[in-house]
This record gives C-alpha cells, structure tokens and sequence, in this order.
C-alpha cells in the first residue's frame, strides 16, 4: 500500500496562472481531506470530500479556491489566479469512514513567482 | 470555536533526559486528540491518539480535561526523536475536520 499519493511533490506558478493539486488516497479509503499550511505556522483545513461530495467546505477561501473528488481519478485541488500569498505546502489525508485517523501526503509545495 | 496551542516552537533536550511538549486545546465539548510527528523528509505521521491509550515509541500523552491539555511525554529522549511534532483536536461536532497546533520542532542533542 503506497499510502495517500500527492503530485507534484513542487509546483511552480507565476502570478495568474492556475495551479492543480492532485491527491490519490489509500487504498480502502473514500474520505479525502485538503490542508494548507503557510510557512511558520500549523496545518489549516481546507476541505472534506467523499466521492462525488463536498462534505465541508468551512475552511476553503471564498474565491479562486475549489476542490472535487470524482467518481474515478484522483481528487483535485484547484487555484484559480493565483497570488503570491497562494504560496504554500498543501496537505492532502484520506481516511476510512467512521472515526478512522487521517493519513497524510507528502504534500505539495506550490511556489508563486 | 476550538483551538490547539502548542506554546513551545522549538525544544531541545539531551539524550537520555525526559522531554515533555506541551499541548493545550479550547473546545467546549469532548474532543479526541492526537499527537502527530514529522521526521526530517518524512511524511506527517499519527504517533498517538488519545482513545487508544497506548504508548508508541516510548511516548504517552493523557487526556487532561480539567486543565484542557494533552501534553506529549517520554522518560529518556534519543536523538531518533528528533522532529516536528504536531498536536490535533477533532471536535465531536465539527466533523471529521483537524484542528492543528502550529507545531514544536523538538531536537535531542547526544
């Protein structure tokens, strides 16, 4: 099992262009998780999806910012028009249903030129 | 609202003494907690979570409800344990969303 699969491992962006994220989960799991983490600080939630469904959506900025977990591929975090505050290591989990633990990527670092 | 603060950024200790870091939460309800670590070049990794009450790697952490904390500890620290190391609050009404604290970067010195 090769555990919860991100790519790419680093993204470069320049300003306005648009950035996407893709997470493959566990094998087994259906419930995906989005994370971003700005330097020097913690783990921030984004998202929760199960296939098909946003679940929560509290923690995804308002604008430029959407996620999807189709029924088949993996699931994609998208970044419309990126700005250098954009810039970020982006955390993807998944997870079992139930109070299973989340297990993490490696993470996407996306730089902002 | 819930919040997790670990207050110490960085802790060093030496190997063989005991280390102990801090995590305190605020959620009104009954949370679980987790401690999670980050080794150099690794993936974020789950350590410990409270309900299993276990000890991994010769760490514990014991739910304190009264004093809102779930502190990390082991009696004699090596240097493998050298990390990042992240506390976690899931509230029970909040989903299954993590709340993270901003993280001690702990280093054992030989």
């Amino acid at each position: 099992n090769a555990g919860v699969m991100q790519n790419p491992r680093h993204l470069v962006r320049r300003r306005g262009q648009e950035a996407r994220l893709r997470c493959s989960p566990m094998k087994g799991h259906s419930h995906v998780y989005w994370y971003r983490q700005l330097p020097e600080e913690g783990l921030k939630f984004m998202v929760y999806l199960q296939k098909e469904n946003i679940i929560d959506e509290s923690g995804m900025p308002k604008e430029r910012f959407s996620a999807e977990f189709p029924k088949e591929g993996p699931s994609i975090l998208r970044i419309q028009q990126v700005v250098r505050g954009d810039s970020a290591a982006y955390f993807c989990a998944s997870s079992g249903p139930g109070d299973q633990p989340q297990h993490f990527g490696d993470g996407t670092r996306l730089s902002i030129l | 609202a819930q919040r997790v603060t670990q207050p110490e950024k960085l802790l060093s200790v030496f190997k063989g003494a005991p280390v102990e870091l801090k995590c305190n939460y605020s959620y009104s309800g009954s949370p679980e907690l987790f401690w999670y670590v980050q080794y150099s070049r690794q993936r974020l990794q789950l350590l410990l979570r409270h309900i299993s009450r276990e000890s991994i790697k010769g760490f514990t952490a014991d739910l304190n409800k009264g004093e809102t904390s779930f502190h990390l500890k082991k009696p004699f620290a090596q240097e493998e344990d050298s990390a990042m190391y992240y506390c976690a609050l899931r509230g029970e009404t909040s989903g299954s969303r993590l709340t993270f604290g901003e993280g001690t970067q702990l280093t054992v010195n030989p």
